[in-house]
């Protein structure tokens, strides 16, 4: 089970809007609305942003939203604020018993 | 609130067995609603899944890493551990405890190093 793929920066001005693209395939971004989204900032653990594709805990911004393409979901943050600068992962459910999830290769989102 | 704390030594020698604990706070490891499992970080790369664990003591682990991986569960302790065996340095990682769904981790504990150095 290769991890998805996720490119490697995205960046974007105060205010403006991003959109994180997670790829994977048939066997599990495809197959699953099971991919969540967790935010990393230096020396912290990953924090869940979304989950089940779109869904926000409580207390994560409504900035931040989720939603999935065939083989591909995507993070899209808007109003972009200087907190957001941090490395953004995507995971999906596999299915597989023996390999059921599978991280995105991560994301480092920059606020110029 | 649930909270996760994992523990164990922070430096191993190649060749040994990395040994690590998580504790759960707040809520009881016996919820049939979740699982718990082990994420690893190395250094300044991405995430990558371990294994987890049910509270019955159902295992599920990572084809690359099942041959050298165990988790096991103490419910009296509200703890699960993590032994992964014949370390190099490509284990040296941050390790991360979670709680987990189908597709979804939260929380995660604040994750420990260890570096396999001799």
């Amino acid at each position: 089970q290769s991890a998805l793929t996720q490119p490697a920066s995205v960046s974007g001005s105060p205010g403006q809007s991003i959109t994180i693209s997670c790829t994977g395939t048939s066997s599990d971004v495809g197959s699953y609305n099971l991919v969540s989204w967790y935010q990393q900032h230096p020396g912290k653990a990953p924090k869940l942003m979304i989950y089940e594709g779109s869904k926000r805990p409580s207390g994560v911004s409504n900035r931040f939203s989720g939603s999935k393409s065939g083989n591909t979901a995507s993070l899209t943050i808007s109003g972009l604020q200087a907190e957001d600068e941090a490395d953004y992962y995507c995971c999906s459910y596999a299915g597989s018993s023996t390999f059921p999830y599978v991280f995105g290769t991560g994301t480092k989102v920059t606020v110029l | 609130q649930l909270q996760l704390q994992e523990s164990g030594p922070g430096l191993v020698k190649p060749s040994e067995t990395l040994s690590l604990t998580c504790t759960v706070s707040g809520g009881s490891i016996s919820s049939s609603s979740y699982y718990w499992g082990w994420i690893r970080q190395p250094p300044g790369k991405g995430l990558e899944w371990i294994g987890s664990i049910y509270y019955s003591g159902s295992t599920y682990y990572n084809p690359s890493l099942k041959s050298r991986v165990t988790i096991s569960v103490d419910t009296s302790k509200n703890q699960f551990s993590l032994k992964l065996s014949s370390v190099t340095a490509a284990d040296t990682a941050v390790y991360y405890c979670a709680r987990h769904t189908t597709g979804t981790f939260d929380p995660w504990g604040q994750g420990t190093l260890v570096t396999v150095s001799s």
